[in-house]
């Protein structure tokens, strides 16, 4: 089992592009989530997915989309990249909402 | 005031010690609570759930105080190995909300 996964590991974008960070996960979990961790900083959730179809804003959600197609996957679309947006990001996902949460190694962005 | 508030310490302790730190969360209405660890440039790795009776994982022994609203996480003999940041997470039904707190940091040195 890979667990969950995520790509790029590290990406640099220039301010107004646009990208989509990559999670997928093969432990059949329902719950899916997006967090950024800025440096120093807790994680703050950004969108969230209780099962396919499903998706719900987290604290943070201005300036990114999500879609959940699948169980697996859950891409995170950022539009019109703002510095603001520097940070790691991290995909997880869990069995049900309070269960243990198993993330991935993260997505490390830079906005220049 | 914020959901989830830690000490970002760091906390300096000798291998061989122990250390405890503490997190307070401010919505009573919170239902589970969480102690994840981080490493450096590392993602998050569940350390342990925290049990309403208090629980103990080998040298680590997380406790609740619902009346005063923190958990705490105390760790034995530290070892090298045990230098990481400790995340408290609080779980709330109503709305689904997980809420992590900035994090503790721990410095374990021979």
């Amino acid at each position: 089992n890979a667990g969950v996964t995520q790509t790029p590991k590290f990406r640099i974008l220039k301010i107004g592009q646009s990208m989509t960070l990559q999670c997928a996960q093969d432990m059949n979990h329902n719950y899916m989530y997006w967090y950024r961790q800025d440096p120093g900083m807790g994680l703050k959730l950004i969108y969230y997915s209780v099962g396919a179809g499903i998706t719900d804003k987290g604290e943070v959600p201005n300036g990114y989309n999500v879609s959940r197609s699948t169980t697996e996957d859950f891409p995170l679309r950022l539009e019109l990249a703002a510095p603001s947006q520097t940070s790691v990001y991290f995909c997880a996902s869990s069995l049900t909402g309070p269960d243990t949460q198993y993330f991935g190694p993260g997505t490390r962005l830079t906005v220049l | 005031r914020k959901e989830v508030e830690q000490d970002p310490g760091p906390f300096n302790v000798p291998e061989g010690a122990t250390v405890a730190f503490n997190c307070t969360y401010s919505n009573s209405a919170s239902q589970s609570f969480f102690w994840y660890r981080q490493d450096c440039r590392k993602e998050p790795k569940l350390l342990m759930s925290v049990y309403s009776s208090g629980n103990e994982d080998g040298r680590f022994t997380a406790q609740l105080n619902r009346a005063s609203q923190y958990i705490s996480l105390l760790i034995r003999d530290s070892k090298l190995s045990d230098s990481a940041t400790y995340l408290c997470v609080v779980f709330k039904a109503a709305g689904n909300k997980l809420t992590f707190g900035g994090g503790t940091r721990v410095l374990v040195k021979p």
